[in-house]
């Protein structure tokens, strides 16, 4: 039982270069998440799909697009990645939205330069 | 809008000791809480989550208490240990931001043996 399963771990970028980070989970989850993680800013929810068939906005969404392949996989890709995108990116699963546990990937480190 | 505060940002004590870690928030309309622990260059594990209707939770040495009132939540580490050592972090989802989860910046604890 893999869990969340994050690929690549590491990225570099040239600025305006595109790249999309895969995400998959094996625990038959209904909703997933990416987040970014930059210091003093905490974690932030870029987008959601609450459901298989079904995306939203999170906090974040300007600069990323998202597709929720099946119920297994969620990516994330960066149209024309800009510098302030270099973050440590993380994917999330829970059971529902509102009630479970959230449970992480281990994150994809991408540096645009 | 919500705000989660953790303070201190960062703690450093002998191992064996009981210790408490804080969680505070400024909209008291919460769903639920979860706490988290964030170990270097890994995702996050979700540790306990609380109901907005439970009082408290139990896993193993940990205890994390829920007052919505104040506006405050507690993680209390009993007997810690070397392997404690991490990064915690609380997260509260708001009854009207959906599935949005807002995180705290964190809690940084070196448990010495």
């Amino acid at each position: 039982n893999a869990g969340v399963t994050q690929t690549p771990k590491f990225q570099v970028l040239k600025t305006g270069q595109s790249m999309t980070l895969q995400c998959a989970q094996d625990m038959n989850h209904n909703s997933m998440y990416w987040y970014r993680q930059d210091p003093g800013m905490g974690l932030r929810l870029i987008y959601y799909s609450a459901s298989e068939g079904t995306t939203d906005k999170g906090e974040v969404p300007n600069g990323y697009n998202v597709s929720r392949l099946n119920k297994r996989e969620f990516s994330l890709r960066l149209e024309s990645a800009a510098p302030s995108q270099t973050s440590v990116y993380f994917c999330a699963s829970n059971r529902d939205s509102y009630n479970s546990p959230l449970h992480f990937g281990n994150g994809t480190r991408l540096t645009v330069t | 809008k919500q705000e989660v505060t953790q303070i201190p940002a960062a703690l450093s004590v002998p191992e064996g000791e009981n210790l408490v870690l804080n969680c505070s928030f400024t909209d008291s309309a919460i769903y639920n809480l979860q706490w988290f622990r964030q170990d270097p260059g890994k995702g996050l594990t979700s540790l306990l989550l609380i109901q907005s209707s439970q009082r408290e939770q139990t896993s193993g040495r940990l205890n994390a208490s829920l007052d919505k009132s104040s506006g405050r939540s507690t993680l209390y580490i009993a007997a810690s240990q070397p392997g404690d050592s991490a990064t915690y972090l609380c997260a509260v989802r708001v009854e009207t931001s959906g599935s949005r989860l807002t995180f705290g910046e964190g809690t940084q604890l070196t448990v010495n043996p």
